[in-house]
């Protein structure tokens, strides 16, 4: 069993529809980030998490440290929030540096 | 202000050969940390540096080495080559671990 595990794989979506992206992990953390990877590669770094929640334009990320688990929403989708989303942690383990651990991806696809 | 430059963006190399990448972090970050892509392993953590030192290194065999310069870019080395070592290798830096991270381009390494 992989450390993070994203749920779904692949996700296809109506523009307005709104998303849910779940992400639950093993390790106790001490951080958590999301990520956006558009073809061709660039990531993006959405927001990095640690408890609560956090919002930015259309996004949503929260997590619930005590049940390992977080969830990013977009909300009003768009065709142009077409790319990979992954979640990616921080062990708490790590006393120093920047190590993390990544999850396989969600694939999103928003069809106009 | 200038992101994380990763160069070159595209490089063919022949098995036994070696490369070497570079990352230009963001002005006044000192953490660079590399990661590889691959279809099949997803994203994976390969190393970090901190202040020209190497604070944290993923499972991979020694021919993946890095350094880090005084003014904080950072180059990775792959040396004898195997197919397997074609992907798309990342480039992050923060400020510290206890930041968000800004990605490079990468690098897409194709080994023939």
């Amino acid at each position: 069993k992989n450390e993070v595990e994203q749920s779904p794989q692949n996700l296809t979506a109506q523009e307005g529809e709104f998303i849910t992206i779940n992400c639950s992990y093993s390790v106790g953390i001490s951080a958590l980030h999301w990520l956006q990877q558009h073809p061709g590669g660039g990531i993006v770094s959405l927001f990095m998490l640690s408890s609560g929640k956090k919002k930015h334009g259309r996004l949503i990320a929260t997590i619930n440290i005590q049940e390992k688990h977080s969830s990013l929403h977009i909300t009003a989708s768009h065709p142009r929030d077409s790319a990979v989303y992954i979640c990616a942690v921080r062990s708490m383990e790590e006393t120093s540096g920047s190590r993390l651990t990544f999850g396989e991806g969600t694939q999103l696809t928003v069809n106009p | 202000k200038a992101g994380v430059t990763q160069t070159p963006r595209y490089l063919i190399k022949t098995r036994g050969q070696q490369v070497t990448l570079s990352c230009s972090p963001i002005s006044g970050h000192r953490s660079v940390s590399w990661y590889q892509q691959t279809p099949g392993q997803g994203l994976q953590f390969l190393f970090e540096y901190f202040s020209e030192t190497q604070r944290n290194k993923g499972n991979f065999p020694g021919r993946f080495s890095g350094r880090q310069f005084s003014n904080s870019r950072s180059e990775m080395n792959v040396s004898t080559l195997e197919l397997g070592d074609s992907a798309l290798y990342l480039c992050a830096s923060s400020l510290t671990s206890n930041y968000g991270y800004t990605f490079g381009s990468g690098t897409r390494l194709t080994v023939v």
